[in-house]
């Protein structure tokens, strides 16, 4: 089955800095890959996801990168702001009906004024 | 915006008893999941349940589980003889439409705290 790898398990950035997390996957029939933030005892939410038919998107300040060919995608967060501070989970599911999502351990991100 | 709603939000059982685990997906969804995460850890997936069938389960989701969508607007999850490691954040998600690849959305999620 798939198995997601992330890192780093946890990142601290200036205010104003980018902060990148990186995830691998390791099925090639994986094609979609979403990004879910959760913030302390609250749901995981989505914020941004890519298919594997593209290799960047952009959202404001948020942006995804996919390499298909070495597995391997990446969130990118520009000009930080302290309610970025949440804990970053990458995800990988491949098609099918209700496919289930497979995540990464989680990258918890603190933004420091 | 349209949300998941899950109940109750916070359940305490004794090992041994029955819980059932509440949730209403967003009303045009289609497919419907269970995740669980224990504190501190990732999110696991448990069961993922389309056309009134299971779709798929995992390694966790042993003869104890059951999911459930008894009206036309719930969705639950039975655990029948409740263990100390079934402790942890149980969420729902509901995605729409016909073809996977849509994303899900998470409901607030029950801490099930077995003592």
């Amino acid at each position: 089955g798939e198995n997601v790898e992330q890192h780093p398990s946890t990142l601290s950035v200036q205010e104003g800095d980018s902060a990148v997390i990186k995830c691998t996957y390791s099925d090639s029939a994986s094609n979609y890959f979403p990004w879910y933030k959760q913030e302390l005892g609250k749901r995981p939410q989505l914020i941004i996801d890519i298919r594997s038919n593209v290799g960047e998107k952009k959202d404001q300040r948020i942006a995804v990168t996919l390499n298909k060919t070495a597995k391997h995608f990446s969130l990118h967060i520009t000009e930080t702001q302290p309610e970025d501070s949440a804990v970053y989970f990458c995800a990988a599911t491949s098609t099918g009906t209700a496919s289930k999502l497979t995540f990464g351990t989680g990258t918890r991100l603190q933004v420091t004024l | 915006e349209p949300e998941v709603t899950q109940t109750p939000s916070h359940q305490v059982t004794q090992m041994g008893q029955e819980v059932i685990l509440r949730c209403v997906p967003i009303s045009n969804h289609l497919y419907f999941y269970w995740y669980r995460q224990i504190l501190g850890q990732k999110v696991e997936f448990l069961v993922s349940f389309y056309n009134n069938e299971i779709s798929e389960k995992s390694e966790i989701f042993d003869d104890q589980f059951s999911v459930e969508r008894p009206d036309g607007s719930n969705f639950t999850l039975k655990i029948r003889s409740t263990k100390l490691e079934d402790s942890a954040m149980y969420f729902c998600a509901s995605s729409g439409r016909t073809d996977s690849n849509q994303p899900q959305h998470f409901g607030d999620g029950t801490r099930l705290s077995i003592l």
